[in-house]
Parts: C-alpha cells; sequence; structure tokens
C-alpha cells in the first residue's frame, strides 16, 4: 500500500535559518503530493502541493519539488520565522476524483523556531 | 472558502459514555473522513463517506460507528468510550477533481476519556 516517510521531529532552529524537511512516498500510481501544516490547537491547512514529476508548489516563502525518480518531496524555506513554528505534514493522494480515495499522511514533522 | 466545522473544540467525558462527534460543511462534496490524530503515529483513518448512508472503514475503525443522514453531516460515535480513545480528532472533506485533490479540515476536537 501507500505510505509517507518523513523526518522525525521535532526540528528545532534560529530565526532566519535555512530549513528541509525530509519526505519520501511509496505509492503503486502516480500520485499527487501536498505539504500540510497544523498550527498549535487548530486543524490541519493546506500549505502547497504538486500534482505531477518535476512540479514545484510554493506558498509562504515554502517549496517543494516532486521528484518522481527519487520519489521524494522535501519542504524547504530560505528563513523560517517564529510564526512558521507548527507541525508538518507531507502527504499523498492517488485519487482520480472519481472516489473517495482519501490522503495518506506522514507522521508529521514538528518544528520549532526560536528567535 | 469551503468551511469544515466541528461541533466542539474540547470535550471531557467518562468511561463508558457514548460520544457524539459532528462534523458539518458548507459544500456541497460527497466525500467525508474522520481521523484520530496522536503524538508519534500522525493522523490514521476512522471511517469515510462517499455519500448520504454510506460509509466505509478506514484503518483503525474498531470502537467507532458513523453516520451520515445528511450530505453535509458526517457524525462519528464512540458507542462505549475508554480512555484509549482519548486523541485529537479531525474530520475532514476531500475535494477532488482529476488530480486536483484538496483536503479540507474542521479545527479538530480534542477528546479526554476520564
Amino acid at each position: 500500500g501507500d505510505s509517507v516517510t518523513q523526518m522525525e521531529g521535532p526540528v528545532t532552529l534560529s530565526e532566519e535559518a535555512f530549513l528541509t524537511i525530509n519526505c519520501t512516498y511509496t505509492a503503486t500510481g502516480y500520485p499527487s503530493l501536498f505539504w500540510y501544516v497544523q498550527y498549535p490547537g487548530e486543524g490541519l491547512q493546506l500549505l502547497l502541493k504538486a500534482t505531477k514529476a518535476d512540479d514545484k508548489g510554493s506558498n509562504k516563502g515554502f517549496e517543494a519539488t516532486y521528484r518522481k525518480e527519487t520519489t521524494s518531496f522535501h519542504l524547504e524555506k530560505g528563513s523560517v520565522q517564529v510564526s512558521d513554528s507548527a507541525v508538518y505534514f507531507c502527504a499523498l493522494s492517488e485519487g482520480s476524483g472519481g472516489g473517495a480515495d482519501g490522503l495518506t499522511f506522514g507522521k508529521g514533522t514538528h518544528l520549532i523556531i526560536q528567535p | 472558502d469551503v468551511k469544515v466545522t466541528q461541533s466542539s473544540r474540547y470535550l471531557v467525558k467518562r468511561t463508558g459514555e457514548k460520544v457524539f462527534l459532528e462534523c458539518v460543511q458548507d459544500m456541497d462534496h460527497e466525500n467525508m473522513f474522520w481521523y484520530r490524530q496522536d503524538p508519534g503515529l500522525g493522523l490514521r483513518l476512522i471511517y469515510f463517506s462517499y455519500d448520504v448512508k454510506m460509509k466505509e472503514k478506514g484503518d483503525i475503525p474498531e470502537g467507532y460507528s458513523v453516520s451520515r443522514e445528511k450530505k453535509e453531516r458526517f457524525s462519528l460515535i464512540l458507542e462505549s468510550a475508554s480512555t484509549n480513545q482519548t486523541s485529537m480528532y479531525l474530520c475532514a472533506i476531500l475535494k477532488a477533481q482529476a488530480r486536483n485533490t484538496e483536503a479540507f479540515f474542521g479545527q479538530g476536537t480534542r477528546l479526554t476519556v476520564v
């Protein structure tokens, strides 16, 4: 079955540091890939996505590139802020739009940014 | 914007109680999901529904049931709450169109069973 593996946390960085959160996946088909973010006390919200190989998703200074050859979708940001402290989830979907295909999530990476 | 609303942010229930967690969406989406979120385990799918009165088991359905009597409402039921069901519960809808799939989540219900 499908699975998503992301680095364990917590990841602690200083403000303005460079961020990478690794994510690799296993899928039987050709999935779409996502990063979701969960701020303290809230539900998950979509951060960015990519639907085909070599696509780059970007939002709020975060980027991730769909690498089919390495089955990866690593999240990066050049200069993190305290407000980026949250839990980040990598996810995939093999849904083709016709059914109730859900999302497969990684276990989440807790990011802590110190001032 | 799609709005997914869970009826409670925090709940405290006693062991053995019957517990209802409600989720309401404001769009006409068919696909609704219930997940639980636990530290170190991420999100695990409990049940999902792809239409009114339809339901499918997810990865961890034991101890739970669901109800979908109306398209906009998807209820998660703990028939007899136990302490190992203390968790964060997240409802989501899945908007799927070709390869452009996106999930919209409620704010979560943190359930404590004592």
